[in-house]
């Protein structure tokens, strides 16, 4: 099956640092969208971006939906601890069916304080 | 509260001794759908269902099964165990499709000896 390329797959950050990442995938996605997965708990959903261009906001988060239809991104501005977790992108495309929902690989974020 | 169950949280079991891991949303949700999260792979789909008595095979359905005979319930069963089915399983559920928020449960870890 169809997955996105996500990368950096782990960061090492300091606290108040900005931290960025990205999703590629060699086909079109008609929807995009970001979660975050805690220690020991399901993804929770943070964003979601469903028009080329669109960027949209989530209090310190900024994601981006790609003009090629191709690629997002995520930014998580002035990190704190609890930001620390895995991160991952998601994708749905048409030409997959409105059912299946494709996901990165996941960039884990550790915040020294 | 909204909320998606999974049971059990935590499960080791020997090959070949069939199990069943219940999923399990208060939400009336019509879409559910089974994961497995694999370090390094992200999330590959297992089994969706749009609806009561809809199923359908995900990216990596073999070795499952899965049935929807009520809206609320939708169990991932392992008939035969093996030790490449040990993972993390999450069910979720939104609305309708993928284009609607999702909620995930909180994980089944799965060790199969």
């Amino acid at each position: 099956g169809q997955q996105l390329n996500q990368s950096p797959q782990s960061m090492f950050i300091q606290e108040g640092e900005d931290v960025s990442m990205n999703c590629t995938s060699s086909s079109i996605f008609n929807t995009w969208l970001w979660y975050k997965q805690d220690p020991g708990e399901g993804p929770v959903l943070l964003i979601a971006l469903y028009k080329a261009g669109e960027l949209t906001s989530n209090g310190r988060l900024t994601a981006q939906f790609g003009i090629t239809r191709k690629d997002s991104f995520l930014n998580i501005s002035a990190s704190i601890p609890s930001d620390v977790g895995i991160y991952f992108c998601a994708g749905q495309s048409k030409s997959q069916g409105a059912q299946k929902l494709v996901f990165g690989q996941g960039t884990r974020l550790t915040i020294n304080p | 509260e909204a909320q998606v169950t999974q049971n059990p949280r935590y499960l080791i079991t020997v090959t070949g001794k069939k199990l069943t891991v219940t999923c399990s949303q208060n939400m009336n949700h019509e879409y559910m759908s089974w994961y497995r999260q694999d370090p390094g792979l992200g999330l590959r789909q297992i089994y969706y269902s749009m609806n009561v008595e809809v199923t359908d095979k995900g990216d990596v359905p073999e070795g499952y099964k899965v049935s929807r005979k009520e809206k609320r319930n939708f169990p991932l069963i392992l008939e035969s165990p093996s030790p490449n089915q040990t993972s993390l399983y999450f069910c979720a559920s939104s609305y309708r499709t993928w284009d609607t928020e999702a909620f995930f449960g909180q994980g089944t870890r799965l060790t199969v000896v």
